[in-house]
């Protein structure tokens, strides 16, 4: 049964530019949550996806918007890259009731120069 | 809002002795749920435990142990016997499950173990 997968591994951008990030969630799983780790921090949420709409939103600007598909794949995107952009992103799927807890994918390493 | 400070950054143990990892939370709401996650070098956040509001009752699962103290909102997590394999860094997460408005995780800023042979 595979668990989480996401792409890229690692990605390098330039300063200004944007990136899509994807995330497979895991078998059976239909919310997909995405979460920035910079490094030596803990990971913060960006959004969280139901159903194909965004349904919580954290504390970050609006040149990180996402998707989500019909078969419950997801994507990050980030516009207008920032040196601050550079982190860890780590995609984390789920059921809608918090009871069954989270699986977390491997991550995409972004680094922005 | 909610919260969750682990106080402590970094510890080294020697191989075989006892570690406590420490975890302090905020939270306004009475319906709340509480994680440890462990990561390690390859960046992957792995599940160890998940604990309810409403369930106080200490946990066991082999080396590793949970003590969830509602009193002092805390909710340590202890390994027996240290291993090397243990080396990792080490979240705890709160979540206040919100009915059709998600459910996010809030993470502590981890703390990094360190096993030495």
């Amino acid at each position: 049964d595979a668990g989480v997968t996401q792409s890229p591994t690692h990605l390098i951008k330039t300063r200004g530019q944007q990136v899509t990030l994807r995330c497979s969630p895991k078998s059976g799983h239909d919310t997909v949550s995405w979460y920035q780790q910079a490094l030596g921090q803990g990971p913060q949420f960006i959004f969280q996806y139901y159903e194909e709409e965004e349904r919580q939103r954290g504390n970050f600007p609006d040149r990180f918007s996402g998707h989500q598909f019909p078969n419950y794949s997801s994507e990050l995107n980030v516009n207008a890259l920032l040196l601050g952009d550079s982190a860890l992103y780590l995609c984390a799927s789920s059921l809608p009731a918090l009871n069954y807890g989270y699986t977390f994918g491997s991550g995409t390493r972004l680094t922005v120069v | 809002a909610q919260k969750v400070t682990q106080a402590q950054t970094e510890i080294s143990v020697v191989e075989k002795e006892d570690v406590t990892l420490d975890c302090v939370y905020e939270t306004r709401d009475t319906t709340y749920y509480l994680f440890w996650y462990k990561q390690p070098p390859s960046g992957e956040l792995v599940f160890l435990i998940r604990r309810n509001s409403f369930d106080e009752q200490n946990e066991i699962s082999g080396r590793y142990s949970w003590n969830f103290q509602k009193s002092t909102s805390s909710f340590n997590f202890t390994i027996t016997a240290s291993q090397v394999v243990d080396s990792a860094v080490y979240f705890c997460a709160l979540s206040e499950p919100n009915n059709n408005a998600g459910n996010m995780l809030t993470f502590g800023g981890g703390t990094r173990l360190m096993v030495k042979p």
